[in-house]
């Protein structure tokens, strides 16, 4: 069964950066195109990002373009979501998943999802 | 502003079909746009049941199915059971990269 297991979330102070992280343990990592993916408290969900299994190619909603990086490390089976600039509106649960097998497949949808991780922007 | 459209409510009764649609504010969904269809309980992760139209996720049972109908993709979940009850994301690939979640369509099962 593939786990997704995000960490890093907690309060941060408006302006603030976050780093979280997706570890994906016993997946063929890099064969796994990736996105993170939010909600907001009672909203639906938000796609952010997204990366292929090489990380060569990424890319972001407008919503987090230029404050948000994503990454990813296939020596450590890990991804990343660095988050700068961080706003009030950017509280949610964010979620990791991936997309089906195949390291481009970054269009098809998603597959795996991780449990979530809440970040809250509060002063 | 592209918007994915998909009902916000639908009631069905257990042992039934019903059928939910995604649509686009500005253009007919068709396979090229990859539909993806996820259910969501309060306080849980989502869980994906269809991507690529109409491939079924590992584990979904065959009551859950996605096609195009007309101008929209569909999910389809017939013989209805309680544990149905969910929330429900479509997903449209816009190019680019970009993917697009609709507002989601809250289920009933009574």
């Amino acid at each position: 069964e593939v786990q997704l297991l995000e960490s890093g979330g907690g309060l941060v102070q408006p302006g603030g950066s976050l780093r979280l992280s997706c570890a994906a343990p016993g997946l063929t990592f890099s064969s796994y195109a990736m996105s993170w993916v939010r909600q907001a408290p009672g909203k639906g969900l938000e796609w952010l990002s997204a990366i292929r299994g090489s990380g060569g190619g990424t890319y972001y909603a407008d919503s987090v373009k230029g404050r948000f990086t994503i990454s990813r490390d296939n020596s450590k089976n890990t991804l990343y979501l660095q988050m700068n600039s961080l706003r009030a509106e950017d509280t949610a649960v964010y979620y990791c998943a991936t997309h089906p097998f195949g390291s481009g497949n970054y269009y098809k949808g998603f597959d795996y999802w991780g449990q979530g991780t809440l970040v809250t922007v509060s002063s | 502003q592209t918007v994915v459209t998909q009902e916000p409510s639908f009631s069905v009764s257990p042992g039934g079909t019903v059928t939910l649609t995604c649509g686009l504010s500005s253009d007919s969904v068709s396979t090229t746009y990859y539909p993806s269809w996820y259910q969501q309980t309060p306080g849980q992760a989502p869980r994906t049941l269809i991507y690529s139209t109409n491939t079924r996720s590992s584990g979904v049972p065959d009551r859950f199915s996605g096609s195009i109908l007309g101008d929209k993709a569909a999910l389809t979940i017939t013989g209805a059971q309680a544990d149905d009850e969910s929330d429900y994301y479509c997903v449209l690939y816009m190019g680019s990269g970009i993917s697009l979640f609709g507002g989601g369509t809250k289920v009933t099962v009574l």
